[in-house]
């Protein structure tokens, strides 16, 4: 059975702190690794990784994925309260003829305390 | 604009009732995708479709129906013998193209009264 695990699954921190989420997986024919930030309804795209291990940035938000741990970390940098949110961690699988779909991880809800 | 609709965006529904949910794009992607979201459960697959008149069961496809006529739409049918109905639901599509990645509806919010 495919499986994403996130960790943690909440965490409270100071602004101005930096933060690492944790998402492994384990999965048949995997494609790539997508992470999403989702506040309060829609889910939106942040990162594609895929087994280069090429790090992917963003303003203060980083991401890389270790194909040899089957894992990835998103970090974030001298957060700010507008980082809260829950931070989703999906796994394509290769179909052959496109995608059959995600696999998320439970989430992981990040509350930046001012 | 081009995206994703989903309506309503709250929904009460009593028990024994069907009911559909929306979901529209004028992105001209063929594969589409319903998900539920549970607190502290992340998103769960209920159907899939990768090309118009066809669809597939995802991982909690019971009590849920779907159909797929025309490439823009896939509505989701909440039927009376999903037991616990009370959730959110996020249309996505997927861009196999040049843009390729997922994008998510706003959701509707469905509530059992």
């Amino acid at each position: 059975e495919d499986k994403v695990v996130q960790s943690p699954l909440s965490l409270v921190v100071h602004e101005g702190d930096t933060v690492t989420l944790n998402c492994s997986y384990e999965v048949t024919n995997f494609r790539s690794l997508l992470w999403y930030k989702q506040e309060k309804k829609a889910p939106t795209f942040l990162f594609m990784l895929t087994s280069s291990g090429i790090e992917k940035k963003s303003g203060r938000l980083s991401s890389i994925l270790d194909k040899k741990e089957l894992s990835s970390i998103l970090n974030i940098t001298a957060t700010q309260t507008g980082d809260s949110a829950i931070y989703l961690c999906a796994v394509v699988m290769y179909s052959g003829g496109g995608a059959d779909g995600l696999t998320f991880g439970k989430g992981t809800h990040l509350i930046i305390q001012p | 604009d081009g995206g994703i609709t989903q309506s309503p965006k709250y929904l009460f529904r009593k028990e024994g009732q069907n009911v559909t949910l929306s979901c529209e794009q004028n992105l001209n992607h063929d594969a589409m995708y319903w998900y539920r979201q549970d607190p502290g459960q992340g998103l769960r697959l209920i159907y899939y479709s990768q090309i118009v008149n066809d669809f597939q069961k995802g991982d909690i496809a019971e009590g849920y129906s779907v159909s797929r006529e025309k490439k823009e739409s896939f509505p989701l049918t909440v039927t009376s013998a999903q037991k616990n109905p009370t959730a959110f639901y996020l249309c996505a599509t997927f861009d196999s193209g040049a843009n390729y990645g997922y994008t998510f509806g706003s959701g509707t919010r469905l509530t059992v009264v």
